[in-house]
């Protein structure tokens, strides 16, 4: 199957600073990306869907300016936590696909550690 | 809100056995999605089932699916201990714009 990278693989940070999480699909160009938090011993929560070139759709009850989202190129979407606090540590996971026939590709996941 | 309802929420079983995992999901799909997650690690897609089929497999893997009940389930053969992990199912509104929706997971554990 396609494959997806994400980087870091883990991020430890201090409150108040900001955090950029990259998404990358490495065989395939990916239309269409979406980013999902996951908390310990939970699912898998979609956060937002983003499209080439167009602006993110988040879901209800996710700040799109605390978790900006870029989908500049057909390869590489990155999501940034803005000014992070504890309880945005979680386990950020992304997915990609090239057209809304096919399955979504997942990310290893991005551990983020607030202090 | 999570669309995906899944039972039990943990499954302890010997090497050796069958494990099932059941799925139930309120709206219309397109197709139902079962992944599998090791502690802490990405997903990785299992199998996929669409909305017009009723029983796929793969491997050691079966999954069954029941519109008229909106259910959905996934049978896992002669387990073996490295099959411990989260199972997750995704439902595919057809609503949704194909934006998946997972269910709680099922935490398998097989005893060696």
């Amino acid at each position: 199957g396609a494959v997806v990278s994400q980087h870091p693989s883990w991020v430890i940070c201090k409150s108040g600073t900001s955090v950029k999480i990259e998404c990358r699909s490495l065989d395939f160009q990916a239309t269409t990306m979406f980013w999902y938090r996951q908390f310990p011993k939970q699912s898998l929560m979609l956060m937002a869907t983003s499209n080439e070139g167009s602006k993110a759709t988040y879901e209800q009850g996710v700040e799109k300016d605390k978790f900006l989202i870029n989908h500049a190129s057909l390869t590489l979407s990155t999501l940034t936590v803005t000014s992070a606090h504890p309880e945005d540590s979680s386990f950020y996971i992304c997915s990609a696909r090239d057209s809304p026939s096919t399955e979504q590709f997942f990310g290893p996941g991005t551990r983020l550690t607030v202090l | 809100s999570q669309q995906g309802e899944e039972d039990p929420q943990a499954l302890s079983i010997q090497e050796g056995e069958n494990a099932t995992m059941n799925c139930s999901y309120k709206t219309s799909i397109n197709n139902l999605q079962w992944y599998r997650q090791n502690s802490g690690r990405g997903l990785v897609h299992l199998i996929l089932i669409r909305s017009n089929e009723r029983e796929k497999h793969s491997g050691r893997l079966r999954v069954t699916l029941d519109t008229s009940k909106k259910s959905s389930s996934l049978l896992i053969t002669a387990s073996r201990a490295a099959d411990t992990a989260s199972y997750f199912c995704a439902t595919d509104p057809q609503t949704s714009g194909s934006r998946l929706t997972f269910g709680e997971g099922t935490q398998l554990t097989v005893n060696p």
